[in-house]
């Protein structure tokens, strides 16, 4: 069964500062997600990462994805309040065929201070 | 483009009331379905998917059922509602294998079971 484990589970930033969420999983997968979710509302898609030492970035977040190590990191730069919210991280594998399904971490609760 | 819809938004209902939520998809054609729970708290749970017509898988044994009876359309079904079913329930879809554009959600329907 496919394990996927975020730490932090909460992360309070100060407002200009640098922190790095981390996200591992237990079987071999190459396709990692990134989701946030603001209170009452859905998830929204961040990064797509398919592959091996893929790395994407938009604006003041960056992911980046090992699968050999099955680790993915999600990097804050210099954060602003904007920025709070949950994140998830979530492992896409296949139970066989085309029965493709998606296990979410617990997510980081993130909440950037002035 | 593609789009997801949900609805209702928000629902109360009573114990042993019957459920049926409906979400279906727009601008693609044989999507994977899935439906999601967020009980309180933040974990999500995937509780059913769908990769064709009438073809439904269950994660978690559990008072509700899923029918997709077209293509696009995904249902999420209850006869009769427990408190413990109350919960914010997130339908989604990815495009069979290539999951460039990886899962897209839904706005989401929040459930509270009086």
């Amino acid at each position: 069964e496919l394990k996927v484990e975020q730490n932090p589970l909460f992360l309070s930033m100060q407002e200009g500062k640098n922190y790095t969420i981390y996200c591992n999983y237990s079987t071999t997968s190459d396709r990692l997600y990134w989701y946030r979710q603001d209170p009452g509302k859905s998830l929204e898609s961040l990064f797509v990462l398919l592959s091996n030492g893929a790395v994407k970035q938009e604006g003041r977040l960056m992911a980046s994805l090992d699968t050999k190590a099955r680790l993915s990191t999600l990097h804050i730069t210099a954060a602003v309040h904007d920025l709070s919210a949950t994140y998830f991280c979530a492992v896409d594998m296949s139970s066989g065929g085309s029965n493709y399904k998606l296990t979410f971490g617990k997510g980081t609760l993130l909440t950037v201070n002035p | 483009s593609q789009t997801i819809h949900q609805w209702p938004a928000t629902l109360v209902q009573p114990v042993g009331s019957p459920l049926s939520l409906e979400c279906t998809v727009e601008g693609t054609s044989n999507p994977n379905l899935y439906w999601y729970r967020q009980a309180a708290g933040r974990g999500l749970q995937l509780l059913f998917y769908s990769v064709g017509i009438g073809q439904i898988s269950s994660e978690v044994p559990q008072n509700l059922s899923a029918s997709r009876p077209q293509d696009r359309q995904f249902i999420l079904s209850s006869k009769k509602l427990l408190l413990s079913d109350s919960g914010f329930y997130l339908c989604a879809w990815s495009a069979r294998r290539d999951t460039v554009y990886g899962y897209t959600f839904g706005s989401g329907t929040r459930l509270t079971v009086v």
